[in-house]
C-alpha cells in the first residue's frame, strides 16, 4: 500500500537552532513529494515539492527538504528556527488513482514547537 | 488561503440533519478536493473532481455527497448517514489533477454535530 509516515508527533527546538521534521514514504514508481504547513484553525499552505532533479529542494519561509531515494525519505529542514515556525507540518505524496486521476496521501502531521 | 473561500467557519447541527458546506475558488483551477481532518489522523480524501460535472469518490466517501455544476464551486453535503460527522473539513484546488501540482487550501469549516 502507498503511504507516508511522519514518525514524530511533535518536535521541540530552541529558536535559532536548526530543525528537522522527518518523513518517509512508500510508493510504487517515482515519488512526487510535498510539504505543507498548517497554522491553528487554518487551511494548509504549500511549502515545497520534489518532482525530479536536485535532491535538495528549497521552498517558502527558508525551509528546504532533502530527498533520499535509498532511504525513501523526504525530511524538512531549516537552518535556524523561528518562534513563528511553530505549526503543524504535513508531508504528502501524490499518487495515481485507478480512475485516471491523481490523489494526495498525507502523513499524520508533526507538530513543531519552537521555544524562544 | 487566498483564492478559496469556505463558509461558514463554524457550523453546528443536530444529529439526523443533512448539512451542506460551501467551497468557492476564483483561481480558475480545474481540480477540486474535499478532505476531512481529525486529530492525529492527518487529512483523508472524501471526494475529488477533475472537471465540471464529474467527480470521484475518495477514501472515505460514505455518508457524503458532492456536486460540481460550476468550475468555481464544489459543495459538500454531509448526510445523516455519516456516522461520525464532527470534524474539520478542508476544501482544496489545484491547477490540474496532475502529479506535479500542489494544492491550495481554503480556511476550513469546523462542523459539530450533537
Amino acid at each position: 500500500a502507498q503511504s507516508v509516515a511522519q514518525p514524530e508527533d511533535q518536535v521541540n527546538v530552541a529558536e535559532g537552532n536548526p530543525l528537522t521534521v522527518k518523513c518517509t514514504y512508500s510508493v510504487s514508481g517515482n515519488p512526487y513529494l510535498f510539504w505543507y504547513v498548517q497554522y491553528p484553525n487554518r487551511g494548509l499552505q504549500f511549502l515545497l515539492k520534489y518532482i525530479t532533479g536536485d535532491n535538495l529542494v528549497k521552498g517558502s519561509y527558508g525551509f528546504e527538504a532533502e530527498f533520499n531515494k535509498s532511504q525513501t525519505s523526504f525530511h524538512l529542514k531549516k537552518p535556524s528556527a523561528l518562534v513563528s515556525d511553530s505549526a503543524l507540518y504535513f508531508c504528502a505524496v501524490r499518487v495515481p488513482t485507478n480512475t485516471g486521476g491523481f490523489k494526495t496521501i498525507f502523513g499524520a502531521g508533526t507538530r513543531l514547537f519552537v521555544k524562544a | 488561503d487566498g483564492g478559496i473561500t469556505q463558509s461558514p467557519k463554524y457550523l453546528f447541527r443536530k444529529e439526523g440533519q443533512n448539512v451542506t458546506l460551501s467551497c468557492e475558488q476564483n483561481l480558475n483551477h480545474d481540480a477540486m478536493y474535499w478532505y476531512r481532518q481529525d486529530p492525529g489522523q492527518g487529512l483523508r480524501l472524501i471526494y475529488y473532481s477533475q472537471i465540471v460535472n464529474d467527480f470521484q469518490k475518495g477514501d472515505i466517501a460514505e455518508g457524503y455527497s458532492v456536486s460540481r455544476e460550476k468550475k468555481e464551486s464544489f459543495p459538500l453535503t454531509v448526510t445523516s448517514a455519516q456516522k461520525n460527522p464532527t470534524a474539520f473539513y478542508l476544501c482544496a484546488s489545484s491547477i490540474l489533477s496532475g502529479v506535479t501540482y500542489e494544492q491550495y487550501f481554503g480556511p476550513g469549516t469546523r462542523l459539530t454535530v450533537t
